[in-house]
């Protein structure tokens, strides 16, 4: 079946911009995850979703980052007022929410660049 | 803070066993060892994970040690196409919650 997919694969925009960008978890995965990587680093946490609900937003680095996932399938990442060090590759994860170990799924990500 | 330790590179032969050594230290009881990989421009991709039994599935083998403080994830017979950057990852079990990512290995396969 089909994996996780992220749209749009690149996005540029300018500093004080408005930005959304998607993801679609595979069929019937419950969880859904957004990372986000700085080159040359591993991913770093932002949200975690549990159906339509945010389980842990934790990692959001402050309140210009805003996700949803309202109907517990698609899922947008939301920054208002792009600042240039928002500039990284945005990684979506889906697992099947079940208890027990399991593996993420990962989409190809979005290269976020603000100038 | 990641709870893993991994070198930042290795090289390795084509065709020949990759080895690549994790420690965590740290690790509690109900934590386990996941792998994942990460070629150039591609989302992480699953490995392997395990407990404290040794496991293998048909991309690698994951040997843990019997005081689980540290782990090798091995490549048997390594490609080309193994290059990428490894993640030695710990997280609890019975969570579906984040993975805390270090820097990984970036493990380079020479013809």
């Amino acid at each position: 079946g089909a994996g996780v997919s992220q749209t749009p694969s690149n996005k540029v925009t300018e500093k004080g911009k408005y930005v959304e960008l998607r993801c679609d978890p595979i069929s019937g995965h419950t969880a859904l995850y957004w990372y986000r990587q700085s080159l040359g680093q591993g991913p770093e946490f932002l949200i975690y979703f549990q159906g339509t609900g945010a389980a842990d937003d934790s990692g959001l680095p402050n309140d210009r980052f805003f996700a949803v996932r309202p109907e517990g399938s698609v899922s947008t990442l939301k920054i208002q007022r792009t600042e240039r060090g928002d500039s990284a590759v945005y990684l979506c994860a889906s697992s099947s929410g079940l208890a027990g170990a399991n593996e993420q799924f990962f989409g190809p990500g979005t290269r976020l660049t603000v100038l | 803070d990641a709870k893993t330790t991994q070198p930042t590179s290795m090289d390795c032969a084509e065709g020949r066993a990759a080895n690549l050594p994790c420690n965590h230290s740290t690790i509690s009881g109900n934590e386990y060892v996941y792998w994942y990989r990460q070629i150039h421009s591609q989302g992480p991709q699953y490995i392997i994970h395990g407990l404290k039994n040794n496991e293998t599935n048909e991309m690698a083998s994951l040997i843990i040690t019997e005081d689980r403080k540290s782990s090798t994830l091995i490549l048997p017979h390594a490609t080309l196409r193994d290059t990428a950057v490894y993640y030695c990852i710990v997280r609890e079990s019975d969570s579906n919650y984040q993975l805390i990512w270090g820097a990984g290995t970036k493990l380079i396969i020479k013809p």
